[in-house]
């Protein structure tokens, strides 16, 4: 079935520094990759997404990539600061009310 | 962006009882609803996905009659848990797509569900 695999588990970082998540997915059919932040206790909040008919998307210091051929999907946060600690799950669906299938996630811890 | 509703947001329930969870779209029309068990420090997965007017269709290893799924109008879905037991305590999560949300899922606020 589908799977979207995500890495690392857990990423702690300097304040100031870059963090990137990857991920890959199986299902050649996605073509919808959002990007959700999970504070603990609370609902996965949409940070960012890219279509697969792009390659990058920034949004300030927030970038998302796309490699459609190898499958593979990045987040990259630059300038880390500590209100960024979360956990972030990449997830991969198709555009139209289809599933979401959602990554394992990954613990940022960011380091004041 | 569009509004989803879940309640309750909490709730304690004996073993052996039924809780039922609520999911509303607030401000859109809800085509399909999805259901989510997210256990402690692991990941959102999939139990069922929720079509208005039809059955739900279950992922694999979810138990249909033990999680009822209903979705009787374009606003609302429920998920019943029934006979509840204390591995069935976890976070619980819709999310719902609606006409023109072009692949955004719209999450509600999730219930944490005890079973003692």
């Amino acid at each position: 079935g589908e799977n979207v695999e995500q890495h690392p588990s857990t990423l702690s970082v300097q304040e100031g520094d870059s963090a990137v998540i990857k991920c890959t997915y199986s299902d050649s059919a996605s073509n919808y990759f959002p990007w959700y932040k999970q504070e603990l206790g609370k609902r996965p909040q949409l940070i960012i997404d890219i279509r697969s008919n792009v390659g990058e998307k920034k949004d300030q210091r927030i970038a998302v990539t796309l490699n459609k051929t190898a499958k593979h999907f990045s987040l990259h946060i630059t300038e880390t600061q500590p209100e960024d600690s979360a956990v972030y799950f990449c997830a991969a669906t198709r555009v139209g009310g289809f599933k979401t299938i959602f990554g394992a996630g990954t613990r940022l811890f960011v380091k004041a | 962006g569009a509004v989803v509703s879940q309640h309750p947001s909490r709730v304690i329930c004996k073993s052996g009882t039924s809780v039922k969870i609520e999911c509303r779209s607030l401000d859109f029309q809800a085509t399909t609803m999805f259901w989510y068990r997210q256990f402690p420090k692991q990941s959102l997965m999939l139990m069922a996905t929720s079509n208005e007017g039809s059955k739900a269709t279950y992922e694999q290893g979810v138990e249909k009659d033990k999680f009822l799924i209903n979705h009787a109008s374009l606003t609302l879905s429920t998920l019943t848990v029934t006979s509840a037991h204390p591995e069935d305590s976890s976070f619980y999560i819709c999310s719902a797509h609606g006409w023109g949300t072009e692949g955004e899922a719209f999450f509600g606020q999730g219930t944490r569900l005890t079973v003692v």
